[in-house]
């Protein structure tokens, strides 16, 4: 079975320019997360989408959005970049919502702003 | 809002030493409790994971109980290996909620 695919694993942009990220789920799994990993701030949710819905969303700049697929792959777009987005950007996917619901991770797409 | 502290790192420890990372938690409700693993260039992988109060969970060695009157969730193991050199983290997610991570807890096992 297939785990959590991201692409891509590295970008290097410019300030001003955008990007987008995408993450295809496990086969099956209809719930997709988004996480940000910097040294200074940890792990910081995004975005979480099921059944192509915005089911949650953290407390991010409008410059971040995202959308989910039928087929369940998603996309993140951040628009405007600034030094400070430079991150890894990690895809979660899982069978759904509610309890003890494991989340598996894909391996990130490590972003660089320059 | 929930959230996780655990315990500043990084911990070094010699290979077969015994481990303990705290983890405690605030969230309001009964949540779910889990550690992941993130090793070197990769993204988390879920070590174990606890649904209620008194649940243990264990995986590769690894175990925490589910500790709620002391909101707590250490991880232990009792002998580490060089393997086991990676990031650690506590999380939880409450009912519907996206999980809600610690800051991390590398570990460093040498030989």
């Amino acid at each position: 079975k297939a785990g959590v695919t991201q692409t891509p694993r590295y970008l290097i942009k410019t300030r001003g320019q955008q990007v987008t990220l995408s993450c295809s789920p496990i086969s099956g799994h209809r719930s997709v997360s988004w996480y940000q990993q910097t040294p200074g701030q940890g792990l910081q949710f995004l975005f979480e989408y099921f059944s192509e819905t915005q089911r949650n969303k953290g407390n991010f700049p409008g410059r971040f959005s995202g959308r989910q697929f039928s087929n369940s792959r998603s996309e993140m777009n951040v628009s405007t970049l600034e030094l400070g987005d430079s991150a890894l950007y990690l895809c979660a996917s899982s069978l759904g919502q509610g309890m003890g619901t494991e989340a598996f991770f894909g391996q990130g797409t490590r972003l660089t702003v320059v | 809002g929930d959230s996780v502290t655990q315990m500043e790192g990084p911990v070094t420890l010699s290979e077969e030493a015994f481990l303990t990372i705290n983890c405690t938690y605030t969230a309001t409700g009964y949540p779910s409790l889990f550690w992941y693993v993130q090793y070197p260039g990769e993204g988390l992988q879920l070590l174990l994971k606890a649904t209620k109060a008194d649940d243990k969970g264990s995986n590769k060695g690894f175990e925490a109980t589910y500790r709620k009157e002391t909101t707590s969730f250490h991880l232990e193991k009792g002998s580490v290996q060089v393997s086991d050199s990676a990031v650690y983290f506590c999380a939880l997610s409450s009912g519907n909620t996206p999980l809600v991570f610690g800051k991390g807890t590398r570990l460093s096992v040498i030989a």
